[in-house]
Formats: C-alpha cells, structure tokens, sequence
C-alpha cells in the first residue's frame, strides 16, 4: 500500500502537556487506525475509525476520521511519561491492505 | 483469550540454516498476517491468509515460506536467509480482512 504522510516525525512532551498528530492521503480512506508502539514489542492498536467525521475517544486519546476520508488525526490530553513511544496511522481503502504512516516518535522533554 | 502470541521472541540464525516462526491466536480470528519492520519504519505486508487460504503474498522471495496449519496458526518457514532479512517480524490477526488488526509482540530476526 502507499505510504501516508504523518506528522510531526517526532515530538517532545512534557508531563501535562496535550499533544496531537495527524495523517493525510491523497486517496480516500474507508478506515482509519492508530497504533503505539513500544520498544522491541509489537504495535498496540489504540482506535478505530470507520465513518468519515467519526469522533472516537478512548481515556485521554481522542481521534477523528476526516470528513474527505483523507486524513485523520490523534490527541494525547494531559500526557503522562508512560504516553512515548512511536504512534503510527494507518488506512485501509477497498483492498483490505493497510497503508501505514511513517510514525510520530513522541519522546519526555527533561 | 484475546491476544496474538508470537514464538520464540528471539531467533539468530546463519545463512544456512532453516528455522520457522509462529503465531497462534485463538479469539476466532478468520483472518491471519505475517509483517517485517525494520527499525524506526512501519510495518511491510509480506502475506496475507483468509480462512486459511494465501490471499496475498507481497512479492516476498521464496526463502520466506508461509503456512497456515489451521485457522488458529500461522507458520512462517524460513531457509537460506540474508543478513539484509534480519527484522522485527510481526503477525497480526483480524475477525475478517474488513476489520481491525491486532499485532503480537514480534519474533526479533538476527541472520548472521
């Protein structure tokens, strides 16, 4: 599948801070996920989206499926040490193939 | 019981050798993947299996063999490696191929 474009690449976070990431294609999109990441483990997935506008949250993650079916985005509300890691979209068209972004890695700011 | 289980978690082999990975998951799954990842990259489809059939296979070299035993295994065959093929591969599962993923924890690859 083609690749997305995800940003920002990386992010500093400080403890409390709301952070937020996001993905665009230049194809539409009938699903939209995001994953997290830990080092040496395999890839965590955090929500799913499957209407365009769609509004989903999950604790202090909230995500949205764009209204064009090109883009989606993910909030971190109050994040906490535990919060980094890399965080990937991905999006599934009709081939059932899914189509990663290239990741955040969200890192604690000393 | 709801997740993926990858074994081992760790495999370092020559370029001679043959080894196999595996995944089990037993939530129903009818639908089953093999990924390689590189480091700081996203995960690459290498094979795709719906009930129990190959349904895609990425134009993966033959040195990687996949099988799926029965709809709650998923086998990865591997023979005559490169040191290139050295990775994080990860196996995911899903309901159906229309629903969402959920990866094990990986079998990190050393070829040598």
């Amino acid at each position: 599948g083609q690749q997305l474009n995800q940003s920002p690449q990386s992010m500093f976070i400080q403890e409390g801070e709301d952070v937020s990431m996001n993905c665009t294609s230049s194809s539409i999109f009938n699903t939209w996920l995001w994953y997290k990441q830990d080092p040496g483990e395999g890839p965590v997935l955090l929500i799913a989206l499957y209407k365009a506008g769609e509004l989903t949250s999950n604790g202090r993650l909230t995500a949205q499926f764009g209204i064009t079916r090109k883009d989606s985005f993910l909030n971190i509300s109050a994040s906490i040490p535990s919060d980094v890691g890399i965080y990937f979209c991905a999006g599934r068209s009709n081939d059932y193939k899914l189509s990663f972004g290239a990741g955040t890695t969200v890192t604690v700011r000393a | 019981d709801t997740e993926v289980t990858q074994t081992p978690k760790h495999l370092v082999m020559g370029m001679t050798n043959k080894k196999s990975l595996k995944c089990e998951q037993h939530m129903g799954h009818r639908a089953m993947y093999w990924y390689k990842q590189k480091a700081k990259k996203p995960p690459e489809l290498m094979f795709v299996y719906s009930y129990e059939k190959l349904s895609i296979n990425e134009s993966v070299p033959s040195r990687f063999s996949p099988e799926c035993p029965n709809s709650s295994l998923l086998n990865l065959h591997l023979h005559a490696l490169q040191p290139e093929d050295s990775a994080l591969y990860l196996c995911a599962s899903s309901q159906e191929l229309v629903n969402e993923q959920f990866f094990g924890p990986g079998t990190r690859l050393t070829v040598l």
